[in-house]
């Protein structure tokens, strides 16, 4: 059984600099989200796919990040232009269905802006 | 969004069960009620959900208020490898599909 992969695991960045992560969901999963968390907090939704659709996006996802999920496999989430509030945990989850099914989450993605 | 409250830690001694309470009292017919942990540099997991009926799973066991305003996780022998944040979080079943985290409980497991 692969679980949800991410990569990079870690990315230390300088403030400005773009970063993009990857999100490989389980495969026949259709749904797959993006989070960020921050040190001490739960986790905040960022913006989900239904295959390659992106079919919400929450208000914390400002016009420097982009996500993408082509061919409704993989996902990648690109931040442009760094700032020192975007330093945290990113974690994708995916999941088969819609309405209540459980999501899998990756080990994230851990992003330090010096 | 409903919201739930969690008591922010607990401790437990390893081998015992461990109840660990969730209140929700805003809570819809339609809400699913949910239960993820955390542990320590991982991603969220799924422990186990329900509706309505306890629920039991090879993880946990999920009791359920009668008049769904509460909810109670329990694990029947806790080990250190339990030690985790817990997330309790309800889940419309025709609502947006993320889910909301509150603050969790931390529950702490001593040998």
């Amino acid at each position: 059984d692969t679980g949800v992969s991410q990569d990079p695991r870690h990315k230390i960045t300088k403030r400005g600099q773009n970063v993009t992560f990857r999100c490989d969901p389980i495969s026949e999963h259709n749904r797959l989200y993006w989070y960020r968390q921050t040190l001490g907090q739960g986790p905040e939704f960022l913006t989900y796919f239904q295959n390659e659709a992106q079919l919400e996006k929450s208000r914390l996802l400002s016009d420097r990040f982009s996500a993408e999920r082509p061919k409704g496999s993989f996902s990648t989430l690109e931040i442009q232009r760094t700032e020192q509030g975007d330093s945290a945990m990113y974690l994708c989850a995916s999941s088969l269905g819609s309405g209540v099914q459980p999501q899998h989450f990756g080990d994230g993605t851990r992003l330090s802006i010096l | 969004d409903a919201k739930t409250t969690q008591p922010n830690s607990m401790e437990s001694n390893e081998e015992e069960p461990v109840h660990l309470p969730c209140n929700h009292s805003t809570i819809s017919g339609t809400d699913y009620i949910h239960w993820y942990r955390q542990l320590p540099s991982q991603g969220p997991e799924y422990v186990i959900h329900g509706l309505t009926s306890n629920v039991n799973n090879r993880m946990a066991s999920l009791a359920i208020a009668e008049d769904r305003k509460s909810s109670t996780l329990i694990l029947h022998r806790a080990t250190l490898r339990d030690a985790a944040v817990y997330y309790c979080i309800l889940r419309g079943a025709y609502a947006g599909n993320m889910l909301t985290f509150g603050g969790g409980t931390r529950l702490m497991v001593k040998p």
